[in-house]
């Protein structure tokens, strides 16, 4: 069965490093989004890409960047963490081939930056 | 500004009636909307989706209503579970094609 799944699936990291978090997708999707998710602020989305060589910025991109060189995976390199960076990070991903627009999203990542 | 509401009190109801959950929106105009379910502790999970030109749409025990004049779509479940307790998230698609803006959610508490 196609999935999307992220790695690691909980991280720790001190304030300054360099973090990388993993999304990798089977259902060979064109479109792939980062979102983080924080009480009060509900998903805000971060970076999006809809195909290979392609990433947007969204919402709330500073401190976060991507790349995406195949269809099946985006990770997102947080360049310096930052303590405002703690959060649940999703991944998810869409056909753009579709009129839904329905995304599938992975389990997610929590991140603390401490 | 462009906001997207959704009653962040927990909603409370006993097992077998009606839950109603609302989602308001101002300043956008979606070509569709779409509701979420989240778990604790997983992504959501796309439920339904109704397009602008669309009243109503349903599936099992779940309806959707769309209202463009108010500018709020209304989500039931009929004869609720327990099992049906989690957060539900709206989410519109606007402007951009395949990018959804998401409200903060509503906890839902189904109890015997």
């Amino acid at each position: 069965d196609a999935e999307i799944t992220q790695s690691p699936r909980h991280k720790i990291t001190e304030t300054g490093r360099q973090v990388t978090l993993a999304c990798h997708q089977t259902w060979n999707h064109n479109n792939m989004f980062w979102y983080r998710q924080d009480l009060g602020h509900g998903l805000r989305l971060i970076h999006y890409s809809y195909g290979v060589q392609d990433t947007n910025k969204g919402e709330v991109s500073d401190g976060y960047s991507v790349s995406r060189s195949n269809t099946e995976d985006l990770p997102l390199t947080l360049e310096s963490a930052a303590s405002s960076q703690t959060s649940v990070y999703f991944c998810a991903s869409s056909d753009s081939r579709g009129a839904s627009e329905t995304q599938y999203f992975g389990p997610g990542t929590r991140l603390l930056v401490l | 500004s462009q906001k997207i509401e959704q009653n962040s009190e927990a909603l409370n109801i006993q097992e077998g009636k009606t839950a109603t959950l609302t989602c308001n929106y101002t300043n956008y105009s979606p070509a569709y909307l779409q509701w979420y379910r989240q778990d604790p502790g997983r992504g959501p999970v796309f439920l339904l989706l109704i397009r602008e030109n669309e009243k109503e749409k349903r599936k099992e025990r779940l309806k959707v209503t769309f209202d463009t004049t108010l500018k709020q779509s209304l989500f039931h479940i009929t004869a609720s579970q327990p099992a049906d307790s989690a957060t539900y998230l709206c989410a519109l698609v606007t402007g951009t094609a395949s990018k959804l803006t998401f409200g903060t959610g509503t906890r839902l508490q189904v109890t015997l």
